[in-house]
């Protein structure tokens, strides 16, 4: 079935240690957004590519960056994460930006910072 | 900038119909409703998305009056496993730098037996 896979579920990291989240799709969809959703709260957008485009919210930290290397895969690097960056991640695809396109997600990551 | 309200949560019952009513008052002309379902530990999922006037689907009806300022989420004859976070979403063009996509706080849907 045609999906978005995110690998691994779930990631431990120290504080300060780099880490990188990675999301693949067999949707071949256009879009691919990173959304940070912390316990009891809505996911935020965080950053999206359309194909190599890549289109960063004003209020996301400098210490996210994020790589999409081709149409399948994007990845999520933190660079030095921090207890507060302690979070689900989640991944999803779209065909297009407009608002009439929904939105596929992954099952996402949880990060635990140690 | 289409900022959205919802109830923090609700109960039902099994085999009721619950609405869910989503404010979105400042609605940009160009902006679809969608609503997604979120359940513990997993991606939220799509359910419906809708313009104007009523759509429906296997899952769920939407309605949006003709002002587009709020829509209603209609889940017919519940069960136990529509327990879950209920997200409204109004968007537009992400290519207008003004125009975002912002979760609101989403309503926590338990249904009781």
């Amino acid at each position: 079935d045609a999906m978005v896979i995110q690998n691994p579920r779930y990631q431990v990291t120290q504080f300060g240690k780099p880490v990188t989240l990675s999301c693949s799709q067999t949707l071949n969809h256009n879009v691919m957004y990173w959304y940070q959703q912390k316990s009891s709260q809505a996911p935020k957008l965080l950053f999206h590519y359309y194909d190599k485009d890549f289109n960063n919210e004003a209020d996301t930290p400098d210490n996210f960056q994020s790589r999409r290397p081709n149409t399948s895969f994007c990845f999520l690097d933190i660079r030095s994460p921090g207890l507060g960056d302690a979070a689900m991640y989640l991944c999803a695809t779209s065909r297009g930006r407009d608002g009439e396109y929904e939105q596929y997600f992954g099952p996402g990551t949880r990060l635990t910072v140690t | 900038l289409a900022k959205t309200t919802q109830p923090i949560s609700m109960d039902s019952y099994e085999g009721q119909e619950v609405n869910i009513t989503c404010s979105h008052n400042n609605i940009a002309t160009n902006d679809y409703i969608t609503w997604y379902q979120q359940f513990p530990s997993q991606g939220p999922r799509f359910i419906i998305q809708g313009y104007k006037t009523k759509v429906t689907n296997e899952v769920a009806s939407l309605f949006i009056p003709a002002d587009r300022k709020s829509s209603t989420l209609s889940l017919p004859r519940v069960s136990l496993s529509d327990t879950a976070v209920y997200y409204c979403l109004v968007g537009g063009l992400l290519m207008n730098r003004d125009d975002k996509i912002i979760f609101g706080k989403g309503t926590r849907l338990h249904i009781l037996p």
